[in-house]
């Protein structure tokens, strides 16, 4: 079946080590992006990329890093630098394009918890 | 301020009642929609639309572009709806714009 699958689902981290959050999608879409999720907040984008090897930064990018070497994968580090990096983090796809609905597909999400 | 707005933030209802959401937002936007989020956490698309009404099962999405107001409506709510419902506009400029969701529970 075709979908976005994250891992791990929960991950625990000590603080100072860098952790890397994995996102692969089969729907051959163009455009990735990574979320995160804090309690009473709506989501907010960290990075997202439409083109293999070029991404670019969103509005909580500091601390964290992406890459994007296949269009399938685009996995997220979350470094040391990360202040408060405890979170729910989404994965999301979509085609682009006039002939797209546009419409955002999610993966199941990480939580990753810094002890 | 928050580009998307949505209200209630927690609504508890008995199963069977009727259950209306509201979402007003602030940008022009080329689409809407209605995302469904489980305590596992997964996202799952409810309705994306750009005008009108949609209508998938117990589940009615209207939108009113002239007041940037949208609705979404359970009909005979079951426990199975108990979820956080997340309203999401897709902007003129191609940016996603997140409401913080509103916290649904269906008790028996």
């Amino acid at each position: 079946d075709g979908g976005i699958t994250q891992s791990p689902k929960y991950l625990f981290r000590k603080e100072g080590q860098n952790v890397t959050l994995s996102c692969e999608q089969n729907l051959n879409h163009d455009a990735m992006y990574w979320y995160r999720q804090d309690p009473g907040q709506g989501l907010r984008l960290i990075y997202y990329s439409q083109i293999v090897n070029d991404f670019q930064k969103g509005d909580i990018a500091e601390g964290y890093s992406v890459s994007r070497e296949k269009k399938e994968s685009f996995p997220l580090t979350v470094t040391s630098a990360q202040k408060n990096p405890t979170a729910f983090y989404l994965c999301a796809s979509r085609h682009l394009g006039q002939v797209s609905t546009g419409e955002l597909f999610f993966g199941e999400g990480s939580r990753l918890t810094v002890l | 301020k928050n580009e998307v707005e949505q209200s209630p933030q927690n609504l508890t209802a008995q199963e069977g009642e009727f259950i209306t959401i509201n979402c007003s937002y602030s940008v022009g936007i080329s689409a809407l929609h209605w995302l469904q989020q489980h305590p596992g956490g997964g996202i799952v698309s409810l309705f994306m639309l750009s005008s009108g009404k949609k209508k998938h099962g117990r589940l009615i999405a209207t939108i009113n572009i002239q007041e940037k107001h949208s609705s979404l409506h359970i009909t005979a709510s079951h426990p199975r709806d108990s979820a956080v419902y997340i309203c999401a506009v897709k902007s003129t400029g191609n940016q996603f714009y997140f409401g913080t969701g509103t916290s649904l529970t269906v008790i028996p």
